[in-house]
């Protein structure tokens, strides 16, 4: 099993219909982080949570939210989505002490919103 | 405003031989450097990293270089092999307050490895 599983990896929705993309880890890390990549860019920081009952607010966290849930599961909600949103989500871990912040990413979820 | 580029969308090298990829950036508070290898469907996996303290870090065949004072740093691979083939994606740490770091990600190189 992977380490960090993303839940669905594939996602076909229409605009203004709400959205969970779900991510589970089995690392014991701490942090836990969603990112964005779109075509031609890189990956961009939308939220990341330190604990259970620390979440913040990353360069693009406008039209999402996230909730931890437990230690081990991050989800990122779409209220309203929108076809700009559409993208290559990854859902990211490390440890609290991880030296050079040693990021362990998931497969990816990607999302078409119509 | 970009801090890390990486200005080669795409390189092509021959197997055995070495790939350079490059990057720069321009936040002097960046204090680690990391280069993530991305394969399609895949998500990226850590590759290699530099303390900004050092200008070189090896790891078999994987070496990194770090000029400060050109803000630069540059992946190298010797020998190439085609299982090299992915997207490289160059990453930089900075502080980002209350004991946090993130990671800015530059926008990747794709690296084709001839047989």
């Amino acid at each position: 099993d992977a380490d960090v599983t993303q839940t669905p990896r594939n996602r076909i929705t229409k605009t203004g219909k709400r959205i969970m993309l779900e991510c589970s880890q089995t690392k014991g890390h701490d942090r836990m982080y969603w990112y964005r990549q779109d075509p031609g860019l890189g990956l961009r920081l939308i939220y990341y949570s330190f604990d259970v009952k620390d979440i913040n607010k990353g360069e693009i966290s406008d039209g999402y939210s996230v909730s931890r849930q437990a230690q081990a599961k991050f989800s990122l909600s779409l209220e309203s989505a929108i076809p700009n949103q559409t993208a290559l989500y990854f859902c990211a871990t490390s440890a609290r002490r991880s030296g050079a912040n040693v990021l362990t990413f998931g497969a990816g979820s990607r999302l078409t919103v119509l | 405003d970009q801090q890390v580029k990486q200005n080669s969308p795409s390189l092509s090298v021959q197997e055995g031989r070495i790939s350079i990829l490059n990057c720069d950036y321009t936040n002097s508070m960046f204090d680690y450097f990391l280069w993530y290898k991305k394969y399609p469907a895949e998500g990226p996996t850590f590759l290699i990293s530099i303390s900004s303290i050092k200008d070189k870090n090896e790891d078999g065949r994987f070496t990194v270089f770090l000029n400060k004072s050109a803000k630069h740093l540059s992946l190298h691979i010797v020998p190439s092999q085609p299982g090299d083939s992915a997207v490289y994606f160059c990453a930089a740490r900075a502080h980002s307050g209350a004991g946090s770091y993130q990671l800015t990600f530059g926008k990747g190189t794709k690296l084709s490895v001839i047989p």
